[in-house]
């Protein structure tokens, strides 16, 4: 079956202008958490969906960052008014819920110029 | 806040032979789990290999095992007879086991197979 797919995988933003990455979870899955990769960095906890409610936001680092998943199945990650330190790549990751694996995508790299 | 922590950047292996990745993590919960992931330049994140903390077993998945020492709180991941394949960044991670929660990684070690 498919895994997750996220689009774009590639993304450039003038600083400033507003971008949305897309998440498309398993079919099923109803946990989708968002993560921030800096380059030579691992991975830092976004956002964390259970089907379309939002339960956790705490890793959003500032208000230009939003998401939002409102049918309980894809998932949109928004940033405005880009910045440089916003060049990160995106990865998104979904689960069945409770204490089951999550799988990731492939991530969209995002490069603010 | 619970903490994963990887203090190798890069490690280097000859093709076949074995290596071992550390990583050592801080928490005060009694029940999560750890794991080691893969990530290839294609950014796909790969689960390798997962200990829960309530198991005292090591967890081994081919020729992948770890080291998980409770108390100390470090969780190795050794790579038997590797392969060019192997070549990618590891990550360490953590995640607790009492909710759906968010995952916590480590920085990552580079690992570099020499033919």
């Amino acid at each position: 079956g498919a895994g997750v797919s996220q689009s774009p995988r590639y993304k450039v933003a003038k600083r400033g202008q507003d971008v949305a990455l897309r998440c498309d979870p398993i079919s099923g899955h109803v946990s989708l958490f968002w993560y921030q990769q800096a380059l030579g960095q691992g991975p830092e906890f976004l956002t964390y969906f259970q089907n379309e409610a939002q339960l956790d936001k705490s890793g959003l680092p500032s208000d230009r960052f939003f998401a939002e998943r409102p049918e309980g199945s894809v998932s949109t990650l928004k940033i405005q008014r880009t910045q440089q330190e916003d060049s990160a790549v995106y990865l998104c990751a979904s689960s069945l819920g409770g204490q089951t694996e999550q799988y990731f995508g492939p991530g969209t790299r995002l490069t603010v110029t | 806040a619970q903490t994963v922590t990887q203090s190798q950047p890069e490690m280097s292996v000859q093709e076949a032979e074995t290596v071992t990745l550390s990583c050592t993590y801080d928490t005060s919960e009694s029940d999560y789990y750890l794991f080691w992931y893969k990530q290839p330049p294609s950014r796909q994140m790969i689960l390798v290999i997962r200990q829960e903390a309530y198991k005292q077993q090591n967890a081994t998945e081919n020729r992948f095992s770890v080291n998980f020492q409770k108390a100390a709180k470090s969780f190795s991941l050794k790579i038997s007879d590797s392969q060019l394949g192997d070549a990618a960044m590891y990550f360490c991670a953590y995640r607790s086991m009492n909710r759906d929660d968010k995952i916590i990684f480590g920085k990552g070690t580079r690992l570099h197979i020499l033919p």
